[in-house]
């Protein structure tokens, strides 16, 4: 089946540092991922939209300059959490599907540590 | 907007013992419902959906039935196990999102089975 990997599963890092973490579809190709962003005892909630050659889309209320998404192949979608702070420190899940799939593969999730 | 709300854990439960998650969900229009699972350290896998009112989900012992009069999705398993224990989200998508994977989450239930 369908495998979504992402890397790094943990990160600690110091406030004012930038964080990338990568979302790589592993058997299949993935046009668009999903970044999704988890607090303690909440819901999942959507960050942006990635689009494999384009721009990604964003929710609102999500920093664009703050969460840089680049989704430069079509099995790999990159997070990059420019100049962290300690409110960043959270879980953040990516998924995404094969074409004409309707089912979302999620990754493991990578937990952001911000001291 | 849409929204899920589900039962908070954790959850602890001896071995066959019966199982319950309530789920419920506000949305416009017919969403698809669907419950997740998240066993530790992996990402989080479909366990069950479904795509209309009175469908029944089901699978590995899992049920929920969409209830469109309660608004529910409420997940049951007549006898769990040690290797269910796990966090179980229970989740929407509905029509008109833009993208038909894009979900609503629930905060997510913990769930201990203890041997």
């Amino acid at each position: 089946g369908a495998v979504v990997s992402q890397h790094p599963s943990r990160v600690i890092c110091k406030s004012g540092t930038s964080v990338k973490i990568e979302c790589r579809s592993l058997d299949f190709q993935a046009t668009t991922m999903f970044w999704y962003r988890q607090f303690p005892k909440k819901s999942l909630m959507l960050m942006a939209t990635s689009n494999e050659g384009s721009k990604a889309t964003y929710e609102q209320g999500v920093e664009k300059d703050k969460f840089l998404i680049n989704h430069a192949s079509l099995t790999l979608s990159t997070l990059t959490v420019t100049s962290a702070h300690p409110e960043d420190s959270s879980f953040y899940i990516c998924s995404a599907s094969p074409s004409g799939a309707n089912v979302l593969t999620f990754g493991a999730g990578s937990r952001l540590t911000v001291l | 907007g849409d929204s899920v709300t589900q039962m908070e854990g954790p959850v602890t439960l001896s071995e066959e013992a019966f199982l319950t998650i309530n789920c419920t969900y506000t949305a416009t229009g017919y969403p698809s419902l669907f419950w997740y699972v998240q066993y530790p350290g992996e990402g989080l896998q479909l366990l069950l959906k479904a795509t209309k009112a009175d469908d029944k989900g089901s699978n590995k012992g899992f049920e929920a039935t969409y209830r469109k009069e309660t608004t529910s999705f409420h997940l049951e398993k007549g006898s769990v196990q040690v290797s269910d224990s796990a966090v179980y989200f229970c989740a929407l998508n509905s029509p008109g999102m833009g993208s038909a994977r894009q979900l609503t989450f629930g905060s997510g239930t913990q769930l201990t089975v203890l041997p």
